[in-house]
């Protein structure tokens, strides 16, 4: 059974950081790519990074330059570290998986709450 | 950036037939996904690469794209079906996946 599982998520003040996590189990985590999405409560969903079989990764422009995703195949983990974090960045962060990168995403976790005020 | 927008909501009696549409510039020329998303809950896929539909999701789902609108189509509705409805597409400008702002399907 495809599980990913998110973790880290917490309250952290306006221009700190934080590091999510997303153990994978239950398929061969080295031949998907690998995403984070977020939503804010009542709100839509928002593309947040993506990192590709080869460790190529990709931002939008609301992130770049704070965020950065890796992923550890031998650990079957996923990561992402956000710094310089802003109230705007409060929201449910999920991770979710494609065979390919222009595939749909096919599996998402339950997601991790991150709360970012003073 | 490219900007996908779709209806705040969609009110259906169950047994009848909802679309849930998509609009965005040249839209057909783009693969479109979509996804389901119950109140608590993750996402899922539902329709992807416009029409196909991933395994254990039922025939009654549908999709279509073509011109400057994508449209997810539920026969059939049943009082499960009532969900926030996604639609995202790849913006190769932006190199950003975009999704829509959401509809939520209501059964009435």
């Amino acid at each position: 059974e495809v599980q990913l599982v998110e973790s880290g998520g917490g309250l952290v003040q306006p221009g700190g950081s934080l590091r999510l996590s997303c153990a994978a189990s239950g398929f061969t985590f080295s031949s998907y790519d690998m995403h984070w999405v977020r939503q804010a409560t009542g709100k839509g969903l928002e593309w947040v990074s993506a990192i590709g079989t080869a460790g190529d990764t990709y931002y939008p422009g609301s992130v770049k330059g704070r965020f950065t995703i890796s992923r550890e195949n031998a650990k079957n983990s996923l990561y992402l570290q956000m710094n310089s974090l802003r109230a705007g960045d409060t929201a449910v962060y999920y991770c979710a998986r494609a065979r390919y990168y222009y595939d749909g995403f096919d599996y998402w976790g339950q997601g991790t709450l991150v709360t970012v005020s003073s | 950036s490219y900007v996908l927008t779709q209806p705040p909501s969609v009110s259906v009696a169950p047994g009848k037939t909802a679309r849930i549409t998509c609009g965005g510039n040249n839209i057909g020329s783009k693969s479109v996904h979509w996804y389901q998303q119950k109140p608590g809950q993750a996402p899922v896929l539902v329709i992807y690469y416009d029409s196909d539909r991933p395994s254990g999701i039922p025939e009654r789902f549908s999709g279509s794209n073509s011109g400057n609108t994508a449209t997810l189509t539920i026969s059939r509705v049943e009082a499960g079906d009532e969900a926030d409805y996604y639609c995202q597409v790849w913006d190769s400008s932006s190199d950003s996946w975009v999704f829509g702002g959401g509809t939520k399907l209501t059964v009435l």
